[in-house]
This record gives structure tokens, sequence and C-alpha cells, in this order.
């Protein structure tokens, strides 16, 4: 079976400083893996999938396949970045998501 | 830029009610998806839906559900005999041609079965 543990509930950090929101997952073959992102009274939407290694709103993602990771890293962070973070993985091949409990990001001017 | 729609937002329903919650998937989106949140608890997948039939369901998708695109244009998650522990927030989500494409959630139904 698949899983995605976030192992922080709540990260609170100041304006400016880095961020990392932890992410790891099991699961014997090769995932996708995804962060969501849910801004406060806003929908989840799709924040960075691994497959394409990009770097969205200043966020980055790294598959670190030896540490079973995929953390959240962003350098600066800025208050509109608080919201609620949920890492996601899907087997290759199959539709169904299985997302971690969620990490609430909280930045202070 | 095209949305997933959910109605209602809120439904409050009696013990062993039946509900229905509706969804509008993005318009050119062939997959449809259900998922809950129970409060204070993990998004959870339900089921997978492509060409008018079930392609995945997880164990929490019993015969109390069931799923139907009625018409062109909606989705729809049928609950039976609704039970207390089906309080939770019901997300719809769509994705386009191939399965293996991002899904992309709808604002979600807060379900609450007194």
């Amino acid at each position: 079976a698949q899983r995605v543990t976030q192992p922080e509930k709540l990260l609170s950090v100041f304006k400016g400083a880095p961020v990392e929101l932890k992410c790891n997952y099991s699961y014997s073959g090769s995932p996708e893996l995804f962060w969501y992102v849910q801004y406060s009274r806003q929908r989840l939407q799709l924040l960075l999938r691994h497959i394409s290694r990009e770097s969205i709103k200043g966020f980055t993602a790294d598959l670190n396949k030896g540490e079973t990771s995929f953390h959240l890293k962003k350098p600066f962070a800025q208050e509109e970045d608080s919201a609620m973070y949920y890492c996601a993985l899907r087997r290759t091949g199959f539709q169904k998501l299985v997302f971690g409990t969620g990490t609430r990001l909280l930045v202070s001017p | 830029e095209p949305e997933v729609t959910q109605t209602p937002s809120h439904q409050v329903t009696q013990m062993g009610q039946e509900v229905i919650l509706r969804c509008v998937p993005i318009s050119n989106h062939l997959y449809f998806y259900w998922y809950r949140q129970i409060l204070g608890q993990k998004v959870e997948f339900l089921v997978s839906f492509y060409n008018n039939e079930i392609s995945e369901k997880s164990e929490i998708f019993d015969d109390q559900f069931s799923v139907e695109r009625p018409d062109g244009s909606n989705f729809t998650l049928k609950i039976r005999s609704t039970k207390l522990e089906d309080s939770a927030m019901y997300f719809c989500a769509s994705s386009a041609r191939t399965g293996d494409g991002d899904q992309y959630f709808g604002p979600g139904t807060r379900l609450l079965v007194l």
C-alpha cells in the first residue's frame, strides 16, 4: 500500500526565511509525486509535479528515491505563501492520488 | 480559466437519507473523480470514472455510494442511507484526455449528517 507522511502539522516562519515542508512516502514501485496547495477558502490547486522539475512561485521539490522524500522548499518565504500544503503520490499508470495529512504554513511579517 | 464547479456548497441531511452531490467537470476533460476529507483527516480517494464506467475505486466506496454522468456535463455522487460518519468535505476533480493527467479540483461540498 502507498502512504504519504507529512510530519509537521504546522510550520511557522517569518517573511524572508527559508521554508522546507517535509514529505516522505512509502511505495515499492516508481511513484509520481505532487504538491497541492490550498489557500484560505480556495480549492486545492496543483503546485508542483516531480516529473516537470519546475519552479512555481519560487517553490521547488526534488524527488529523492533513496530517502523516499519529496520535500518542498522555498528560499525566501512570502506572506502570501501562507496556506495548507498537501503532498500526494500516484502510482504510475493509475489515477488515484494518495494524500498526506497536510502542513499548514504560516508566514508572519 | 475553466474550473470544476460543485453544488451545493453545503448540505445538511438526516441520517438514513439519500444525498446527491453534483459536479460539473472542466468541459474537455474525460476522467472524473470523487475524494472526501473528514474534518481533521487527510483527503481520501473514493472513485474514478471514465467512459461511463468506474475505472478505480477505494475500499471506502461501498454499495452505499454510486456515481453517474447523467448528461454531457454533470457528474454526480449519490450516497444512499447516509451515516453520521459520512460527514465530510467531498471534492470532485477532473483530468484531461489521459488518465495520468493533472487533476483539477472543485471547491467541495460540505456534507453534515445529523
